[in-house]
């Protein structure tokens, strides 16, 4: 079935650092492709998205590029704030399940140090 | 109103007992979907309504668990016979449309421990 791997964090950065996170998938389909943020007590908030191919997500400073051929969708932030401290959770949906249902990943905690 | 609002908030239940979580969508959104998160996970899918048809209950863990969304609008997850498994976040998603690079935007959750 269709699956969706995060890498394990937590990921602990400084200020103004380089951020990559990483997120690989497998689908039956053509899948589309989210990440989606959880800030401490709120809930799921989508970030950023891209339906086919070579699309570029991009969304307050956060980028992530839809890749076939790696059958990735790695989010990356140049230089990331104390405020982007969060659980970062990659997303798909398949239209072979006919539902558009989300399959996520377990979820990447960042967090970002002054 | 503005967003996907659930309530309650947080549940405690002891084993056994019967809990019944409430989802008000966004208005006009005919997709709804529930999801349950566990702690330290990503949310798992279990069941997907288009208006009042709910046409995928795959992802309902047992028979305890049922879902309704009679007038197509509002949703009810009940759990019967709570379990400690049964310990998560559920979360309701609604979207406009069925489709696959639909948004679906999320309410809060009820956090849910089954003592």
């Amino acid at each position: 079935g269709d699956s969706v791997t995060q890498m394990e964090g937590p990921v602990t950065l400084s200020e103004e650092a380089f951020l990559t996170i990483n997120c690989t998938y497998t689908a039956t389909g053509y899948p589309s492709l989210f990440w989606y943020v959880q800030y401490p007590g709120e809930g799921l908030q989508l970030l950023l998205k891209a339906t086919k191919a070579d699309d570029k997500g991009s969304n307050k400073g956060f980028e992530a590029t839809y890749r076939k051929e790696t059958t990735s969708f790695h989010l990356e932030k140049g230089s990331v704030q104390v405020s982007d401290s969060a659980v970062y959770f990659c997303a798909l949906s398949d239209p072979v399940s006919g539902t558009y249902k989300y399959i996520f990943g377990t979820g990447t905690r960042l967090k970002v140090l002054a | 109103g503005a967003g996907v609002s659930q309530s309650p908030r947080y549940k405690v239940a002891k084993r056994g007992q019967d809990v019944a979580l409430r989802c008000d969508p966004i208005s006009g959104h005919v997709s709804l979907f529930w999801y349950q998160q566990a702690l330290g996970q990503g949310p798992e899918f279990l069941t997907y309504f288009q208006n009042e048809a709910q046409l995928d209950k795959s992802g309902l863990p047992s028979d305890r668990f049922f879902a309704e969304r009679p007038e197509g609008s509002v949703s009810t997850l009940k759990i019967q016979r709570t379990q400690q498994e049964d310990s998560a976040v559920y979360l309701c998603a609604s979207s406009s449309s069925g489709t696959a690079g639909n948004i679906q935007y999320f309410g809060a959750g009820t956090r849910l421990s089954v003592l």
